[in-house]
């Protein structure tokens, strides 16, 4: 049973226009949601995080939302750039547990 | 060196062999773990590492060992394989504070077994 999905595998956005990745999940204990980024022979590398008290964290071009009702999240990157390109993955905690539970990730490519 | 680095980066090695893989963190973080990483699935838990004691293994085959000798290092020991157990294994660390933690990740062994 996978608790986090992000249905997308891939995503292609032209330089400079939104890049918009979603994910989903199931499992209601969950109250901390994070991204990571990854790029070919690297571990993942920690993006941005949200709260579930919030439905919304901006840091500089990332902006995570948070839809607790409907048990859905979404990383956007504005504008996007070629370095953006790469693997994300959504991953979810519950307070009292260490373990993140991860997406299978959205590959994103920016089209110069 | 910062953040977690793991060894060796790549490693190929027969189903009858016995190898380790090493991971050290210099973040001064408390709780260690240990991901698999196959093609097109999520990354999977293997054993979490909290104050040096092991604190979950999620089902993984006794064919993988971990060993945490002290909270800057963490170890897992390989022995007689599976062909299906080729993927990239990440180290992660952690400050664990009981709630919402960012885990960091190293770059990850991957590991071929003929």
């Amino acid at each position: 049973d996978q608790q986090v999905k992000q249905n997308s595998p891939s995503l292609s956005v032209q330089e400079g226009r939104i890049s918009i990745l979603n994910c989903d999940y199931t499992n209601s204990m969950f109250d901390y949601f994070l991204w990571y980024k990854k790029y070919p022979a690297e571990g993942p590398t920690f993006l941005i995080s949200i709260s579930s008290i919030k439905d919304k964290n901006e840091d500089g071009r990332f902006t995570v939302f948070l839809n607790k009702s409907a048990k859905h999240l979404s990383l956007h990157i504005v504008p996007s750039q070629p370095g953006d390109s790469a693997v994300y993955f959504c991953a979810a905690i519950w307070s009292g547990n260490e373990k993140l539970t991860f997406g299978t990730g959205t590959r994103l490519t920016i089209i110069p | 060196e910062t953040g977690v680095t793991q060894t060796p980066r790549h490693l190929v090695m027969g189903m009858t062999n016995k190898k380790s893989l090493k991971c050290e963190q210099h973040l001064g973080h408390n709780a260690m773990y240990w991901y698999k990483q196959s093609a097109k699935k999520p990354l999977e838990l293997m054993f979490v590492y909290n104050f040096k004691e092991q604190t979950e293994n999620n089902s993984v085959p006794s064919r993988f060992s971990p060993e945490c000798p002290n909270s800057s290092h963490l170890f897992l020991h390989l022995h007689t394989l599976q062909p299906e157990d080729s993927a990239l294994y990440l180290c992660a660390s952690s400050q664990w504070d009981r709630g919402s933690d960012t885990q960091y990740f190293g770059p990850g062994t991957r590991l071929t077994v003929l």
